[in-house]
């Protein structure tokens, strides 16, 4: 079966610090995958899709990046963190190729930029 | 461009009633599918049920189910018999022969005992 793991839980850092999330998923190949921001009670912000390795699609300009080093490993950065990153920050991944699949999510990683 | 609206940000019900989630999206495409998530406090995503555009009928899962209108491009959730554990942010999302995912704003459910 499918998995998804993202880490750490909980992150709370300092503003101007470097920023990693990683997430992994088990069970598949090539899938597509994402990484959501969510504020407080307000609906997910896609920031970036990566269709294969290396391939990476940002979609809104910000002081956040991603990587795609494996297959099925997906990494959030930044090199400084501002107090507007704080926020729950989701991993998912999604089967290519067929319409029906839903997107699979880790449980998150709730940063707090202090 | 695709979007997804839910008009509803908050919505309550009694225990053991029944309430109806909104959600209307916009789309080109002829082939897509439909979900609805659901975030509890804990805040992970939980898929409820999905509608495929070209079934008529609509999907049900137990107390779940949707009123899927594909020519008003409305999807609707019914949650029958609602119980404390359904309060929770619903999303309604939706994909089409892409990769992407495209989400509505959430709608608060709250459960009352």
């Amino acid at each position: 079966s499918q998995t998804i793991h993202q880490w750490p839980a909980t992150l709370v850092q300092p503003v101007g610090s470097p920023l990693s999330l990683e997430c992994t998923v088990e069970g598949t190949s090539n899938p597509n995958l994402y990484w959501y921001r969510q504020a407080a009670g307000r609906g997910l912000q896609l920031l970036f899709y990566s269709v294969g390795i290396g391939q990476i699609s940002s979609e809104v300009p910000q002081n956040l990046s991603a990587s795609r080093p494996q297959d099925r490993q997906f990494i959030l950065s930044s090199k400084k963190l501002l107090l507007s990153d704080s926020g729950f920050y989701l991993c998912a991944w999604i089967s290519t190729g067929t319409v029906h699949s839903p997107l699979h999510f880790g449980n998150g990683t709730r940063l707090t930029v202090t | 461009a695709q979007t997804v609206t839910q008009s509803q940000p908050e919505m309550s019900v009694q225990e053991a009633e029944t309430v109806t989630l909104s959600c209307t999206y916009d789309t080109s495409e002829s082939n897509y599918y439909l979900f609805w998530y659901k975030q509890p406090p804990s805040r992970q995503m939980i898929l409820v049920i999905r509608q495929e555009a070209y079934k008529q009928q609509n999907a049900t899962e137990n107390r779940f189910s949707v009123n899927f209108q594909k020519a008003a491009k409305s999807f609707s959730l019914k949650i029958s018999d609602s119980q404390l554990g359904d309060t929770a942010m619903y999303f309604c999302a939706f994909r089409t022969s892409g990769s992407r995912l495209t989400f509505g704003e959430g709608t608060q459910l709250t459960v009352n005992p």
